[in-house]
Order: C-alpha cells, then structure tokens, then sequence
C-alpha cells in the first residue's frame, strides 16, 4: 500500500528566504507526481506534475524534483513572499485503478511572515 | 472559463437525512472523482468514474452513492448511513490516462449534527 509522508508538517519562514519542501514515498512503482498548493478553505491548485521519466519541472519560482528510486522529491520555492502562505500537498500516482490512483500526503503548512 | 464547480459551497443537515452535493465540470474529461479532506488525514478517495454510466469505489465508499448521467456531471450523495459525514468533500476530474494530472473544484463543506 502507497504511503506519502511530507516534512516538516508546519514551517514558518521570512519573507524572501528559499525554501524546501519534503515528500516521501514508500513504493517507488509511480506514474507521476503533483504538488498542489491549498489555501484555507479552498479546493487545491496544481502547481506542478512530473512525470516517473522526469527528474524535475520548474514553474516560475518553483522546483520540484524526483528521485523515483528513493521514494522522494522536494519542492523548491525561491524568494518566498507572503502571498506563497498556504498548505502544500505532494500526491503520488501509482497502482489501484484502471489508470492509477492518487496517494496523498498530509500537507505542509507554510507561513512567510514580512 | 474552464473549470469545475461545486455547489453549495456550505452545507448544514440533520442527522439522519440524504444530501447530494454538485461537481460539474466544462474541462471535457472523461475521468472524475469524490474525495473527503479531514484534518489531519490528508485526502481520501470515496468513488470514481472514468466514463459516463461507469464509476468504481475508492477507499471509503461506504455511506456514500453517485451517479454518472453526463460527462459534464458527477454529484455525490451522503446517505444517513455515512456514520461520520461532516467534512471538506472535493470533486476533481482528469484526462483518463495514467499521465494526466487531476485538477479539483473549490470544495464543499458539509456539517451534519
């Protein structure tokens, strides 16, 4: 059975430090992995997906990368700013549906204060 | 404006009754999916459907129902048999295929007491 682990639960930071974010997973046999974003209250954005192929995709300020073979990737956030406050969830797809099923960890809540 | 839309965005019920919630989505996908957000719990999967008239249990299917009509529509009832139904439910929906990544509407939040 998939399970994704993130770390640090919580992180509080200064406004333009870069950041790192963690994601773990214990069965390595993925198809893909989403980094979202979720803002209290709110459903959850994409940021990112990267394909079992890939070893990282960059979107603006943000990297994320994969190492498949040691169940993990991290999420780079560069110059952080106060309007990057929010949860983010890593899910890894993998086997349990016809076409792969999502695996969720349970989300790092980040707070860049001024 | 392409999207997926839940609605209502609150709900309130009384113990023991039925509740349908709404995801409709303009994306043109053939896949969609209920999940349930709990603190601490990180997302669960309650069913799925990859195409119309077809949909799959997830992981905690029990007290839940849907139905699969349309491709635009994927609505979710809580039954009275839901022994813990008030949550953060999330409707999302995907290209089918194992590449695609799944993009999720805004939520619905439902209270039972």
């Amino acid at each position: 059975k998939q399970e994704v682990t993130q770390i640090p639960a919580a992180l509080s930071v200064p406004e333009g430090e870069n950041l790192v974010l963690n994601c773990s997973f214990t069965d390595s046999a993925i198809y893909n992995l989403q980094w979202f974003r979720q803002d209290p209250g709110k459903g959850l954005t994409s940021l990112l997906l990267i394909q079992s192929s890939q070893r990282e995709q960059t979107s603006g300020r943000l990297n994320a990368s994969l190492d498949k073979s040691s169940g993990r990737s991290t999420l780079y956030i560069a110059a952080s700013q106060p309007g990057d406050s929010a949860t983010y969830l890593c899910a890894v797809k993998s086997g349990g549906t016809s076409y792969g099923k999502l695996t969720f960890g349970q989300g790092t809540i980040l707070t860049v204060h001024p | 404006d392409g999207g997926i839309t839940q609605s209502p965005k609150y709900l309130f019920r009384k113990e023991g009754q039925n509740v349908t919630l709404s995801c409709e989505q303009n994306l043109n996908h053939d896949a969609m999916y209920w999940y349930r957000q709990d603190p601490g719990q990180g997302l669960r999967l309650i069913y799925y459907s990859q195409i119309v008239n077809d949909f799959q249990k997830g992981d905690i299917a029990e007290g839940y129902s849907v139905s699969r009509e349309k491709k635009e529509s994927f609505p979710l009832t809580v039954t009275s048999a839901q022994k813990n139904p008030t949550a953060f439910y999330l409707c999302a929906s995907s290209a089918t295929g194992y590449r695609y990544e799944q993009y999720f509407g805004p939520g619905t939040r439902l209270t039972v007491t």
